[in-house]
């Protein structure tokens, strides 16, 4: 079946320091999304990335999107401790009703 | 506006008993979702309503039974716990099919023993 591997598992940084999380898909995505869970939380939308090559930026927060529609990766720049909690990516494939299918997962953790 | 509710927040079983987790929503989404997500797996989908009146298998749908009772509620049931089936259970919403956000409740962490 379709699957999204996420990279890495765990990431443990010092506050300011920067982090980003890989997503890849073996076949073409129609869109991916982002997910953020805080500890002990559930997932709460992030962003949406729907076309080839799309950057988007919220804050410190930058969301790739690759050309052949295949990848994501989400950038962190200068982590603060709010941004601890796992981050997920969640992608939609054409022909699927729009369901998703969530990667394991990046679990973040900041030193402060 | 409370969003996606979920009953219970936690609950302990005994191998074997049935129960009903109940989700209801209050944003007039018309799809609806059942998540389990263990350490390690991420989220995956067990049953999904893409509208008022139907139901379809997700990945992970065996020992499982759901009921949209309507556009607000949408019910998973277990009808013999399994220890495999200790997990925390998200349902979620959105709005329509495709390409929208999903909006989760708080969660059931479900221990069965």
């Amino acid at each position: 079946g379709q699957q999204v591997m996420q990279i890495p598992q765990y990431q443990h940084v010092q506050e300011g320091e920067d982090f980003t999380t890989y997503c890849n898909s073996s076949t073409t995505l129609s869109n991916i999304q982002w997910y953020k869970q805080r500890p002990g939380g559930h997932p709460v939308f992030l962003i949406q990335l729907v076309k080839s090559g799309e950057v988007k930026k919220q804050k410190r927060l930058t969301f790739q999107f690759g050309e052949a529609k295949k990848n994501s990766s989400l950038h962190i720049t200068a982590t603060q401790t709010t941004d601890v909690g796992t981050y997920f990516c969640a992608g939609i494939y054409g022909g699927s009703q729009g369901n998703l299918i969530f990667g394991k997962g990046t679990k973040l953790s900041v030193k402060p | 506006n409370a969003g996606v509710t979920q009953t219970p927040k936690f609950q302990v079983l005994k191998t074997g008993q049935s129960m009903t987790l109940q989700c209801a929503q209050d944003m007039n989404h018309n799809s609806m979702y059942w998540y389990r997500q263990d350490p390690g797996m991420g989220l995956r989908l067990i049953y999904y309503s893409a509208s008022e009146g139907t139901t379809d298998k997700g990945e992970v749908p065996n020992g499982y039974n759901v009921s949209r009772l309507n556009k607000r509620e949408f019910s998973l049931r277990l009808e013999s716990a399994a220890p495999s089936q200790t997990s925390v259970y998200f349902c979620a919403s959105r709005k329509d099919p495709f390409g929208q956000p999903q909006h989760f409740g708080d969660g059931t962490r479900l221990s069965i023993l």
